[in-house]
């Protein structure tokens, strides 16, 4: 069975700093993929950032980036050059093939003028 | 380019009563897939489903909640006899045939059961 860990609940970072959120993962398949959603206060869902485990290079989608660490089993998001706007819920996820997502329990990010 | 319609965006009902939560999803995606969001959790799976066709509903309670994607219009999430614990946000998400790469959500319906 697949399981999503994020282990950091909440998150205070400074304006313009670089921030990393952890996300690791635990299945024994080979084939997967790996999210990564915002959630602001307003509740919707935004997709930012997709990698494949047999994606050689760390996907990137502008300031985000995902330090992909097949071995570690860890999919950290990581957001350059943080902005008052960044400050959300952020949540990993993953799937097989066209199935369903398994999410963590996500990580609130506050970015601090 | 319209991305996956959820409404009502928000719905209130008293105990009891039903709740259809209606997902259109984007232009060409055939695959649809409801997740619950109780407060301050992350989203769980509840029902994939293709047209006319119920793939996956493990995550779906046994008994009051049904799921259908009819072959012509949206998709319905329906629950019956509403309950207090029903409150939570409900997202939609849809894919094409091929690999899922791009989940993308609905902005969500918030039941809330008074």
């Amino acid at each position: 069975a697949q399981k999503i860990t994020q282990t950091q609940p909440g998150m205070f970072v400074q304006e313009k700093e670089a921030v990393t959120l952890d996300c690791t993962y635990d299945t024994s398949d080979q084939s997967y993929g790996l999210f990564w959603y915002k959630q602001p206060s307003s509740g919707e869902m935004i997709f930012l950032i997709y990698q494949g485990s047999y994606d050689e290079q760390n996907a990137t989608e502008g300031r985000y980036s995902l330090n992909f660490q097949k071995a570690r089993k860890s999919a950290n998001l990581v957001i350059s050059a943080s902005q008052l706007g960044d400050s959300a819920m952020y949540f990993c996820a993953m799937n097989f093939g066209n199935e369903k997502l398994t999410f963590g329990t996500g990580t609130r990010l506050t970015i601090i003028p | 380019n319209a991305g996956v319609m959820q409404n009502p965006r928000h719905l209130v009902r008293r105990r009891g009563q039903e709740a259809r939560l209606r997902c259109s999803p984007m232009k060409g995606h055939s695959h649809v897939y409801w997740y619950r969001q109780l407060p301050e959790e992350g989203l769980k799976f509840m029902v994939y489903l293709q047209k006319e066709n119920i793939i996956d509903e493990s995550g779906m309670p046994k008994e009051r909640f049904s799921a259908e994607f009819p072959k012509e219009g949206p998709s319905i999430l329906r629950i019956q006899q509403v309950v207090r614990g029903d409150s939570a946000a409900y997202f939609c998400a849809s894919s094409g045939q091929v690999l899922n790469t791009e989940a993308f959500f609905g902005q969500g319906t918030r039941l809330t059961v008074v």
